[in-house]
């Protein structure tokens, strides 16, 4: 089946930090690759997707490359800024089990510090 | 344009009592989806409705239930709680999934926390 592994949390950075989430992936199929943010007391986000190998994903000053040899998808920021203090989620969906209901990493407590 | 809304806020209930949360998609998404998200353990897939159908259910016993209404609102019911279901329930919405050609892009609402005593 398929599984999404993310680093644990928290992250605790200071404002202007580089930023890096490693999450890697076991899938059946070829999936798409999503991260998403929650931010407290909200409901999740789409904050960027990459559907194919080498694809990179981008917004918000995040990004995300596709990488389908170490079937990996790290989301960076070059600078963190307070008010990206979030949860961050790595997920994957594709067509096994016959439908792309998405699967869920457990979610990067990320806190960025002035 | 209103996002995804649900209801209530915070829910209690105790143990062996029936839950019952709402959830309103974005106007012209008729695929509604639910996920529970316990401390530490991420989403986990619970239903997902289309069309007023259920289309898929994840590995969740079957005292966990809903439906999906014409106006495509949907309800989750959870019978016979127990403590382990204590946990923010998420309600997502899409376009519909039509011949699941591809993935559409989930809209969540901002959750129902729900604690069993």
């Amino acid at each position: 089946g398929n599984s999404v592994t993310q680093m644990e949390g928290p992250v605790t950075l200071s404002e202007e930090a580089f930023l890096t989430i490693n999450c890697t992936y076991t899938a059946t199929g070829y999936p798409s690759l999503f991260w998403y943010v929650q931010y407290p007391g909200e409901g999740l986000q789409l904050l960027l997707k990459a559907t194919k190998a080498d694809d990179k994903g981008s917004n918000k000053g995040f990004e995300a490359t596709y990488r389908k040899e170490t079937t990996s998808f790290h989301l960076e920021k070059g600078s963190v800024q307070v008010s990206d203090s979030a949860v961050y989620f790595c997920a994957l969906s594709d067509l096994s089990g016959g439908s792309y209901i998405p699967t869920f990493g457990r979610g990067t407590s990320l806190i960025v510090h002035p | 344009e209103a996002g995804v809304t649900q209801s209530p806020t915070h829910l209690i209930k105790t143990r062996g009592q029936q839950a019952t949360l709402r959830c309103s998609p974005i106007s012209g998404h008729t695929s509604v989806y639910w996920y529970q998200q316990a401390l530490g353990l991420g989403l986990q897939f619970l239903l997902w409705y289309d069309e007023g159908e259920e289309r898929n259910r994840g590995n969740f016993p079957p005292r966990f239930s809903g439906r999906q209404f014409p106006n495509y609102s949907s309800e989750l019911n959870v019978n016979a709680l127990e403590l382990e279901d204590s946990a923010l329930y998420l309600c997502a919405s899409s376009l519909s999934a039509g011949a699941l050609s591809s993935y559409n892009e989930q809209f969540f609402g901002p959750g129902t926390r729900l604690t069993v005593l």
